[in-house]
């Protein structure tokens, strides 16, 4: 089936500028996550989301971020007034049930760059 | 607060070798370890996963070696091949965490030579 999907695959802000990153979790997957991945670095957690409720959110950086999920479903991270240290790979996880959030499977990524 | 730490950075193995790459974890609170494989310009892939009431966890040719005593658990790839190329990143989940917040390793690029 088809596994997560994220779009716009590169950005390319200048700074200032608001961005708005989609996530297409897999059909049914309960749990959503959002990590954010510098350039040779792991993934590090920025928020999740079970069904539309957002229960997590201690990994965003800034008043500046902001994610949601209005439907339970499709999830948009949101960076308002884009900075330099923004710039980074914006991935999305999602997983079946909160029983099992554990086992995540990831998109493919945004590319962010702020200019 | 790096709260994962895998090792090494950098792996070059030959084609039909064995890879290995550790990791070490203080916080006794995690208690789900996967390993998740990435190829440039992909997300990455859920390889692998151990809890700690097992030692040992083998899915073909990969093995997660579990030590709970020393915090340190290992990815070992038998017969690895080219296409095994990749980041590797070790991760810990938090055990009592209402959410599914994956800490991830500082990664290790591997690479297999033909």
């Amino acid at each position: 089936g088809a596994g997560v999907s994220q779009s716009p695959r590169y950005k390319v802000a200048k700074r200032g500028q608001d961005v708005a990153l989609r996530c297409d979790p897999i059909s049914g997957h309960v749990s959503l996550f959002w990590y954010q991945q510098a350039l040779g670095q792991g993934p590090e957690f920025l928020t999740y989301f079970q069904n539309e409720a957002q229960l997590d959110k201690s990994g965003l950086p800034s008043d500046r971020f902001f994610a949601e999920r209005p439907e339970g479903s499709v999830s948009t991270l949101k960076i308002q007034r884009t900075q330099q240290e923004d710039s980074a790979v914006y991935l999305c996880a999602s997983s079946w049930t909160s029983g099992r959030k554990y086992e995540q499977y990831f998109g493919p990524g945004t590319r962010l760059t702020v200019t | 607060q790096q709260q994962v730490k895998q090792s090494p950075q950098s792996l070059i193995v030959q084609k039909g070798g064995i890879s290995i790459i550790n990791c070490a974890y203080e916080n006794t609170a995690f208690d789900y370890f996967p390993w998740y494989q990435q190829f440039p310009g992909k997300g990455p892939a859920l390889l692998i996963a151990i809890r700690p009431d097992v030692s040992e966890k083998k899915e073909g040719r990969f093995t997660i070696s579990f030590n709970k005593s020393a915090k340190q658990f290992s990815l070992h790839i038998m017969d690895s091949q080219p296409g095994d190329s990749a980041t590797y990143f070790c991760a810990a989940n938090h055990g009592s965490s209402n959410t599914g917040k994956l800490i991830f390793g500082q990664g290790t690029t591997l690479q297999v030579k033909p």
